[in-house]
């Protein structure tokens, strides 16, 4: 069965403290990682897709990267306003389903 | 561009009540999806649709939930009757093609149901 799990559930971090979030997956077949940021009251906003094992995408402060079994976020200096729940989906082959983790919650405390 | 407009923004209803949410996508976009989110869980697909096709409706969770989407344009949700465990919120969101490409979402439909 397609699964994706997320570590940490919630992520403390002091402005300028760097760190990853985790997601591991399970998927008969990869067709394309990605991650979403997603603010209170608002629906998932997208970061980066990911397609094949050693791929890395960057955006401003954000490095997402894919090995076989798992996808890091790396955060790199972090402010405040990075602060959000950051959630990760998979898309199998011959799927155009996404299946999701229940996402970290990133706070940055100034 | 406008982006996925999702309404109404919270419902309040009685568990056997009647809730129809509504979702217009990214002009031009054929490709329309509902996912719903309870609370502590994840996010999880209910259906896509292909312009007015169906194209998978695996996740629908039983029949008191209808979704359609006519002429291929917005789409309407109607869950019917409402039960307590309905409560969550509803997501929309669009793609022009099906593939590995970005879904763009909506706000989302907060539904609780009491």
């Amino acid at each position: 069965e397609d699964q994706v799990t997320q570590s940490p559930e919630a992520l403390r971090l002091q402005e300028g403290e760097s760190s990853s979030l985790n997601c591991s997956y399970t998927v008969s077949g990869l067709r394309g990682l990605f991650w979403y940021r997603q603010d209170p009251g608002k629906g998932p906003e997208f970061l980066f897709t990911l397609y094949s094992a050693g791929e890395e995408k960057e955006k401003e402060r954000l490095k997402a990267t894919l090995t076989k079994k798992e996808s890091f976020l790396h955060i790199t200096a972090p402010k405040p306003e990075d602060s959000a729940t950051y959630l990760c989906a998979v898309q199998a082959e011959f799927s155009n389903q996404f299946y999701f983790g229940t996402g970290t919650s990133l706070t940055v405390i100034p | 561009e406008a982006g996925v407009t999702q309404f109404p923004s919270h419902s309040v209803i009685e568990k056997g009540q009647t809730v129809t949410l509504r979702c217009d996508p990214i002009s031009g976009h054929d490709n329309l999806y509902w996912y719903r989110r309870v609370m502590g869980k994840e996010i999880k697909f209910l259906l896509h649709f292909v312009k007015e096709s169906k194209q998978d409706e695996s996740g629908m969770p039983n029949n008191r939930f209808l979704a359609e989407r006519t002429g291929g344009t917005y789409s309407t949700l109607k869950v019917q009757p409402a039960e307590l465990e309905d409560s969550g919120v509803y997501f929309c969101a669009s793609s022009q093609w099906a593939g590995a490409n970005v879904l763009t979402f909506g706000a989302g439909s907060r539904l609780t149901v009491l």
